[in-house]
């Protein structure tokens, strides 16, 4: 167990849909970081938050968001879906802008 | 351009065979290696990492990982591979960001 939670732990929904995904970072760790996996694409990078403030931006859709709140919990928004954004979401956290990273257990997302 | 790769896509071993996972980066900076395993249904979990000094580094579960910076290379070893084994392994390099490898699928038979 990393300390980092996620949930939901499974998401099943429809396309055109809109749906959130909530990440709880390990106490202490400051940044909270989102990736796919999906098999065509592997592990790619979406978006970093260090402290409520974006850092860094990876290959994020812009029908995609995320925001960290005050008490640096994350959520990553996912509207207008599409089959092709079904795959699983990593959250991972850090102690600092740029130290090592740990995973939480993801969320299985499924767009029917 | 900041990358990473991983040559062998499948891999598949007997138990007590020994394994080598190759990573190799491009990037003109200091970098900070990493080695990931993950494990059928789980999650990403951190085997070693590597930031300075001694480039042979040892991680959890008998895995080991050297840096070779004239070869910017940062493989993976274990002498004598267990059933348990059986996962997915990802290189990851930060530069100036965090990349990782597509993986390499380990599968180890009795």
């Amino acid at each position: 167990d990393s300390g980092v939670t996620q949930t939901p732990k499974h998401l099943i929904t429809a396309t055109g849909q809109r749906v959130t995904l909530r990440c709880s970072p390990r106490s202490g760790d400051l940044s909270v970081y989102w990736y796919q996996q999906s098999l065509d694409q592997g592990l790619q990078f979406l978006i970093q938050y260090y402290n409520g403030e974006e850092r860094a931006k990876g290959n994020i859709l812009e029908r995609f968001s995320a925001q960290q709140f005050p008490d640096l919990h994350s959520e990553l928004n996912l509207s207008s879906l599409e089959l092709g954004d079904s795959a699983l979401y990593f959250c991972a956290s850090s102690v600092g802008e740029s130290g090592t990273q740990y995973f939480g257990p993801g969320t299985r997302l499924t767009v029917l | 351009a900041q990358s990473v790769s991983q040559h062998n896509h499948h891999v598949i071993l007997s138990e007590a065979a020994s394994l080598e996972l190759g990573c190799n980066y491009s990037y003109g900076g200091t970098v900070n290696l990493f080695w990931y395993v993950q494990y059928p249904g789980q999650h990403l979990q951190l085997l070693l990492k590597y930031f300075s000094g001694d480039p042979l580094v040892k991680g959890i579960k008998g895995f080991e990982a050297e840096f070779i910076k004239s070869k910017f290379s940062f493989n993976l070893r274990k002498p004598s591979v267990q059933w348990s084994d059986t996962a997915e392994y990802f290189c990851a390099v930060r530069g100036d960001k965090l990349i990782f490898g597509t993986g390499t699928r380990l599968q180890v038979f009795p």
